[in-house]
């Protein structure tokens, strides 16, 4: 069965200084795998997305993850963080077939002047 | 193009009430998928719709049911609320690919509140 860890439910930055969110997946097979971020009070929007292309993913804003098989990993970067960036943010692992998302139970981020 | 729209924003029921959501997705998109979200249980997988068909289905009691239209617009109904049914319920809508590859656009979502 799929399923994604978040190993951080919380995470703390200054603005200017590095975004790290972990996430760790299970999967039988080759996952779809992406990261979506929600703001307060509006929908779920998708930073990016991996299906099993190249492994180092760029998405909007400056995030991007990195596919790590080995690891059964998929963290979510961003060089500088930027006072807009903080909200909710969610990895998640499509199952083998057709739109059943599997949703990790998100990491909030909080970013200081 | 005109995103995904739910119907309302916002409701508010009492216990053993009934409701239903609405859900328009993007032009073109024939796959819409329903969420729940809650602070305790997180986002969970409701039922997927595509063609008018029900092809996926979430862990959830027989009371959660959905239907498509002719249209690809979306409803999904509860019926006997009870109060842990209080949440945000998301739409989301795709366009169809035999891989299920594709991005899901979700709406702003409709906050239900049991009373």
């Amino acid at each position: 069965a799929q399923s994604v860890t978040q190993l951080d439910s919380h995470v703390s930055v200054s603005e200017g200084t590095p975004v790290l969110l972990r996430c760790n997946y299970s999967s039988s097979y080759s996952p779809s795998l992406f990261w979506y971020v929600q703001h307060p009070n509006k929908g779920l929007q998708l930073l990016l997305k991996y299906t099993s292309a190249a492994t180092l993913v760029k998405g909007i804003n400056g995030f991007e993850a990195e596919f790590k098989k080995s690891e059964t990993s998929f963290h979510l970067t961003k060089p500088s963080a930027h006072m807009s960036d903080a909200a909710e943010y969610f990895c998640v692992v499509r199952t083998g077939g057709y739109n059943k998302l599997i949703f990790g139970a998100g990491t909030r981020l909080a970013v200081h002047p | 193009k005109a995103g995904v729209t739910q119907t309302p924003r916002y409701l508010i029921k009492t216990r053993g009430q009934q409701v239903t959501l609405s859900c328009s997705p993007i032009s073109g998109h024939r796959s819409v998928s329903w969420y729940q979200q809650t602070p305790g249980q997180g986002l969970q997988f409701l039922f997927e719709y595509f063609s008018e068909t029900q092809r996926n289905k979430g862990n959830f009691p027989g009371r959660f049911s959905g239907r498509q239209f002719s249209n690809s617009r979306s409803e999904m109904n509860v019926s006997t609320l009870e109060l842990g049914d209080s949440a945000l319920y998301l739409c989301a809508s795709s366009l169809p690919d035999a891989e299920g590859r594709n991005e899901q656009f979700f709406g702003p979502g409709t906050r239900l509140t049991v009373l």
